[in-house]
């Protein structure tokens, strides 16, 4: 049972550059979410979705793009990497929407931007 | 949005018991209260959720007053391993989707001998 898997682990991009953070889950979830944290503050909200083809703004979503074609997998796109988006990325499903469902977190993909 | 707030910080010496205190005085009636756990280098680890009363499971308990403005989780005999940031967090009443929940900074236990 794989659970929330996100590639890459580690990724080291230069100003300016694209890049596109994989997650996927294979618990057939209907809600995923992206976060990011950074050092000393808790997970702050990038872009969820609800489901396939449908999906929604977080507290901080400038500079990154989402989309949702599969139930599986739930890309976020930085469009041009800036220092500021160095980061470590979380992605997360749950079963429903519904806010007692337990989410369930991948290991990370730490991001720096030089 | 119901806001939590939790210590920054706490310090326990392995075997204790350890209560972490959640303020969240705008809770509203639909909404659960929700524990997280989360070691260095790890994504966060769901630990207990409630709605009131008290629930327990192998891990930890959760007490939650009547009035459900602040709610306790309870580790009982911790060890070295429980050394983490734990999140309490309450569901978005507006919505009663998890789509809005708010992490907050967490409160950093540490547990040394």
């Amino acid at each position: 049972n794989a659970g929330v898997t996100q590639t890459p682990k580690f990724q080291v991009l230069k100003t300016g550059q694209s890049m596109t953070l994989q997650c996927a889950q294979d618990m057939n979830h209907e809600y995923m979410s992206w976060y990011r944290q950074d050092p000393g503050m808790g997970l702050r909200l990038i872009h969820y979705s609800v489901g396939a083809g449908i999906t929604d703004q977080g507290e901080v979503p400038n500079g990154y793009n989402v989309s949702r074609s599969t139930t599986e997998d739930f890309p976020l796109r930085l469009l041009s990497a800036a220092p500021s988006q160095t980061s470590v990325y979380f992605c997360a499903s749950s079963y429903s929407t519904r806010n007692n469902q337990p989410q369930h977190f991948g290991d990370g993909t730490r991001l720096s931007i030089l | 949005l119901a806001k939590t707030t939790q210590p920054i910080s706490m310090d326990s010496y392995e075997g204790q018991e350890v209560n972490i205190t959640c303020s969240h005085n705008n809770i509203a009636t639909n909404d659960y209260i929700t524990w997280y756990q989360q070691f260095p280098s790890q994504g966060p680890r769901f630990i207990i959720q409630g709605y009131k009363t008290k629930v327990t499971n192998e891990v930890a308990s959760l007490f939650i007053p009547a009035d459900r403005k602040s709610s306790t989780l309870s580790l009982p005999r911790v060890s070295l391993s429980d050394t983490a940031v734990y999140y309490c967090l309450v569901g978005a009443s507006h919505t009663g989707t998890a789509s809005k929940l708010t992490f907050g900074t967490g409160t950093r236990l540490q547990v040394t001998l």
